[in-house]
């Protein structure tokens, strides 16, 4: 069983401040996907990483996918009240998404 | 476009009861999953499907059972309800497979509490 782990699990910041996310895993995923959920709502895509060591930006958000592609890490620059919400990692290999516990973010004005 | 629609969007049933959870999309998407979502977890796949007749297991597939008779509607069924089953649960679809780097479309969830 393929296994993601995501750190931290909850995370409060004030507005402006930088953090970084990161999801682990012993094993190597074709792909890793980064989605953002809201309260009530399903899971929207953010961003696909398939190359190792692949950058991708949107806007304030920086996506890495490690080297060996057992990793991945979002980076926030100044976090605004909008980017509140569960952030999951999920790993392709197969037919199949596995996805991490996700991080809990809250932006305080 | 109304992408994964799922229904109802609350339920509350007895243990031992049973119901079916229902999913349908009009992106002519040929995957279909089932995940539940466990109060501030992840999402865990229950079962998922590659296309019309064909389904298979995901992580936890013990007391839940799905069909997939056409393209559009992927049903869970809950045949004897559980406390241990109360949870938020979501359909996704996706053109392809997680080995195409597809992205996984979401309805916006059941939510089921089980008493």
């Amino acid at each position: 069983t393929q296994l993601l782990e995501q750190s931290p699990q909850f995370l409060s910041i004030q507005e402006g401040e930088n953090l970084t996310v990161y999801c682990n895993s012993s094993s190597v995923f074709s792909s890793l996907q980064w989605y953002r959920q809201e309260p009530g709502e399903g899971p929207v895509l953010l961003v696909t990483v398939v190359t190792g060591g692949e950058v991708k930006k949107l806007k304030r958000l920086t996506f890495q996918f490690g080297d060996a592609r057992k990793d991945s890490s979002l980076h926030i620059t100044a976090a605004q009240p909008g980017d509140t919400g569960l952030y999951l990692c999920a790993g392709g290999a197969g037919n199949m998404l596995t996805f991490g516990g996700g991080t809990r973010l809250m932006v305080k004005p | 476009n109304a992408g994964v629609t799922q229904t109802p969007k609350f339920r509350i049933l007895k243990i031992g009861q049973s119901m079916t959870l229902q999913c349908t999309q009009d992106m002519n998407h040929n995957y279909m999953y089932w995940y539940r979502q466990d109060p501030g977890m992840g999402l865990k796949l229950i079962y998922y499907s590659v296309g019309a007749g064909i389904t298979d297991k995901g992580e936890v597939p013990n007391g839940y059972n799905v069909s997939r008779s056409t393209t559009e509607d992927f049903p869970l069924r809950l045949e004897l309800a559980a406390p241990s089953q109360t949870s938020v649960y979501f359909c996704a679809s996706s053109l392809t497979g997680a080995y195409s780097n597809q992205p996984q479309h979401f309805g916006d969830g059941t939510r089921l509490s089980i008493l």
